[in-house]
Parts: C-alpha cells; structure tokens; sequence
C-alpha cells in the first residue's frame, strides 16, 4: 500500500530548462509534503517543504506546489543544473494526526541534467 | 551546525557478529529516527526516539535493538543479522513535530551495512 507515489522512475531534462518532478498522496491526513535530494551513498538532504494550509512555497530556483483536492504535489527547478543531477524523493508526514514527524517517502525519481 | 553524523560509514559484518551503529547530533533536535534503505527504494521508518523515549516501533525484527542514551545520541545494536538486511541504515532527527509545523528532519550519511 504506497501511500506517496512518484510515477516518473527518471526524468532527464537540458540545462537551464525547467524540471518537473510529481507526487500523488493517499492519505488525506498528510498535512505536511518535503521534497528531500539524494545522492548515491549519501543521506536525504531537505530541499523544501509545503503545509497543507498553503498551495505554493518558493525558494531560489524550488518551488513547491500542492493541490489538495488532487493530493498532488510537484517540485520545479528553474533554471536545472547539472549540478541538480540526483534522485529525488517526495515524503509526507501527519503531524497534526501522529506528533511523531514520521515520513513516508514515494519511490523517488531520478532527475538528470544534460549540460 | 545542522549535521547528522553517523559513524560508522561502512560496515562488514558476519550473521554471528554483534556490531552497533551510532548516530550524533548538536541541534537539540528530540526526535530522532532510524530508516532502512534498500537498493533503488525509499527509506522506510525503523524506530522514533521522543524526548528519548522509543515511540514508534515499525514491527521490526528482534534483531535489531534502538537505544537513546541521551537526547544527542542514538545507537542501533545489530545482532545474528541476516544477509537481507544489508541496506544503508539512514538516523535523522527533527525538532518533536509538536513544537513547530514546519520542520523537516535532517538526515546523518548513513551506514552501509552488508551482512556476509
């Protein structure tokens, strides 16, 4: 029972283009959504985060934007860099249901930047 | 400082051996987690410590054994593991999810176990 789902196994875009990386949730008691960055052997670094009480969270080059009707949420790099070449993982969480800040995390996607 | 630091990076260890995993941090962060990764697969949650006080067991095996001495430090005791449980063994800690909405866990390097 995957309840964070990132649908795109890989996606490969040009430098300076646009990436876009989705998510779908099932749980509608997910009230929080991170978007962490991962490279091979390394641990998840956080990239940014949405609450559920807002639609669009904006940070240099990321935004995140959530649609809670659709429980979809989507992370765009504008402009890409090679440097953003990893994998990328969605994660959610119920804080307000759990107090426990336990993250579920989809698949992940991996996102290459072609130079 | 906002690191997670996990030592060690790699471990080798036979299905006799007894080995612990540690992990630090200086955030005063009290919540603190184990997660499993495998191979091409998101990690998925182990233990949560809460104000050093396990909280959530996710029905993991024996085997494996969380302890929290204090609210800076975790340790995972590994003992007569099998070869599937090879993975990378990522801590994380987080503020308690109570004190502020918006926090997100940071997460140490991770330990890369592989049980021969």
């Amino acid at each position: 029972d995957q309840q964070v789902k990132q649908n795109s196994p890989s996606l490969s875009v040009q430098e300076g283009r646009i990436s876009i990386l989705n998510c779908d949730y099932t749980n509608s008691m997910f009230d929080y959504f991170l978007w962490y960055k991962k490279y091979p052997a390394e641990g998840p670094t956080f990239l940014i985060s949405i609450s559920s009480i807002k639609d669009k969270n904006e940070d240099g080059r990321f935004t995140v934007f959530l649609n809670k009707s659709a429980k979809h949420l989507s992370l765009h790099i504008v402009p890409s860099q090679p440097g953003d070449s990893a994998v990328y993982f969605c994660a959610a969480s119920a804080k307000r249901a759990s107090n426990t800040g336990k993250l579920i995390f989809g698949q992940g996607t991996t996102l290459q930047v072609k130079p | 400082d906002t690191e997670v630091t996990q030592t060690p990076k790699h471990l080798v260890m036979g299905m006799t051996n007894k080995k612990s995993l540690k992990c630090e941090q200086h955030m005063g962060h009290r919540a603190m987690y184990w997660y499993k990764q495998k191979a091409k697969k998101p990690p998925e949650l182990m233990f949560v410590y809460s104000y050093e006080k396990l909280s959530i067991n996710e029905s993991v095996p024996s085997r494996f054994s969380p302890e929290c001495p204090n609210s800076s430090l975790l340790n995972l005791h590994l003992h007569a593991l099998q070869p599937e449980d090879s993975a990378l063994y990522l801590c994380a800690s987080s503020p308690p999810a109570g004190a502020r909405m918006n926090t997100e866990a940071f997460f140490g390097q991770g330990t890369r176990l592989t049980v021969v």
